[in-house]
């Protein structure tokens, strides 16, 4: 069974550092582009990228390139969504997410989310 | 590169409910369209401009023509009332985005 396991919900401080995570089991973790999705509190869902493990190979929304940075492990089979500097509006549900058939969308697979909340 | 939905869609149980989505890409693209219901990850209901994943009830359909896809569920039930997004690839084909959303609420 494929499963995405997120980290545990986050409550930091504007201008500090962070990085999630998002473990898959029950498939082969370096064949299938794993993605990330934000959704603010009560907004819409936003694309933020998507990374491929095998290679690395890493695509951002425009919206997000150089506000994030997102990474793998091949090894322990983890994705990572990473911010420097932590802003009031980065408080969202973010959610890791699978691509189905080997491409790069639609997600046929997501965690369980993981919250941010960015509060002074 | 945005797809634009409408917000809001009212239907009372048994009607219809059309769910529409905008892009320039979309003739080049497939639409993805996916029911969000509170505190869940979304699901995709419907692939690929018209293709129901196993599972889907059959009261859900999607069509696409030109810039615009629709997603239609006949015989509105109260278990549909959800966020329904749709997702499409830009014309390069890497980079996804979703649609701002629209709440269907069922009267």
């Amino acid at each position: 069974e494929v499963q995405l396991v997120q980290s545990g919900a986050e409550v930091k401080k504007p201008g500090e550092s962070l990085k999630i995570s998002c473990k898959g089991s029950g498939y082969r973790f370096s064949t299938s582009w794993i993605g990330w999705v934000r959704q603010k509190p009560g907004r819409g869902l936003e694309w933020m990228g998507i990374i491929d493990p095998g290679d690395s190979e890493t695509r951002y929304s425009p919206s997000f390139q150089g506000q994030v940075t997102i990474s793998v492990d091949k090894s322990s089979s983890t994705a990572y969504l990473q911010w420097s500097r932590l802003k009031a509006s980065d408080t969202a549900n973010y959610y890791c997410a699978r691509p189905a058939g080997g491409g790069t969308g639609p997600f046929d697979y997501w965690g369980q989310g993981t919250l941010v909340t960015v509060s002074s | 590169y945005e797809l634009t939905q409408p917000p809001s869609v009212s239907v009372s149980p048994g009607q219809r409910a059309r769910i529409t989505c905008s892009g320039d890409a979309l003739p080049q693209q497939f639409t993805y369209w996916y029911q969000q219901k509170t505190g869940q990850a979304p699901v995709v209901v419907m692939s690929k401009d018209n293709e129901r994943p196993s599972g889907i009830p059959e009261r859900f359909s999607g069509s696409a023509s030109g810039t615009t896809a629709t997603l239609t569920i006949s015989g509105v039930q109260a278990e549909d009332e959800a966020d329904y997004y749709c997702q499409s690839a830009d014309s390069s084909g890497k980079y996804w985005v979703f649609g701002g959303g629209t709440k269907v609420t069922v009267l």
